[in-house]
């Protein structure tokens, strides 16, 4: 079945580090988003892609790049990990601009 | 701009009883909206949005520009309903969602 997968599900890190958050898909999806989860302020846009070497940038994008290399993957780079940054992230994928997005399993990073 | 308020975190009702979650929204021309739902260890989904005018596990939203309003309903709450919920927004571009803050409901027996 296609699916989209997320890794690491949890990461526990040091501020200061560079961590890279996975996502794949297998739907051929051209569209993926990055949002992160927080109480308080529910799921906030970090990044976005419209297709390979396309990124866009969203509501929260400091401290965060991405890039395109493939249709399948869209990694999520913190350059320099800031305490900040503790949440849970969601990549999402999605066939066309339907609003109908699918969502990975999320993963919970924690910057000490 | 283009905003989403979901103004409950939290909403707790008893088995049976009405249930409605409250979605306010801020938008030039014509919205397209959406309710999401996360039901706990797993992930969040698609439960319905505006243009299909369908009902979904019981859920039915109506969209009322004249109140800039996409509430999310349903006349009986079952127990299964418990879940976070999240109001989203198509932005102006077109481009990707904007998301409500979400409401936990909670509903018990």
């Amino acid at each position: 079945d296609a699916e989209i997968t997320q890794s690491p599900r949890h990461k526990i890190t040091e501020t200061g580090r560079q961590v890279t958050l996975a996502c794949h898909q297998t739907w051929n999806h051209n569209n993926m988003f990055w949002y992160r989860q927080d109480l308080g302020h529910g799921l906030r846009l970090i990044h976005y892609s419209y297709g390979v070497q396309d990124t866009n940038k969203g509501e929260v994008s400091d401290g965060y790049s991405v890039s395109r290399s493939n249709t399948e993957d869209l990694p999520l780079t913190l350059e320099s990990a800031a305490s900040s940054q503790t949440s849970v992230y969601f990549c999402a994928s999605s066939v066309g601009n339907t609003g109908e997005l699918f969502f990975g399993e999320g993963s919970r990073l924690t910057v000490l | 701009a283009q905003r989403v308020t979901q103004p409950e975190k939290l909403l707790s009702v008893f088995k049976g009883a009405p249930v409605e979650l409250k979605c306010n929204y801020s938008y030039s021309g014509s919205p397209e909206l959406f309710w999401y739902v996360q039901y706990s260890r797993q992930r969040l989904q698609l439960l319905l949005r505006h243009i299909s005018r369908e009902s979904i596990k019981g859920f039915t939203a109506d969209l009322n520009k004249g109140e800039t309003s996409f509430h999310l309903k349903k006349p009986f709450a079952q127990e299964e309903d418990s879940a976070m919920y999240y109001c989203a927004l198509l932005n102006q571009a077109g481009t990707a969602l904007i998301f409500g803050k979400g409401t936990t409901l909670s509903v018990s027996s």
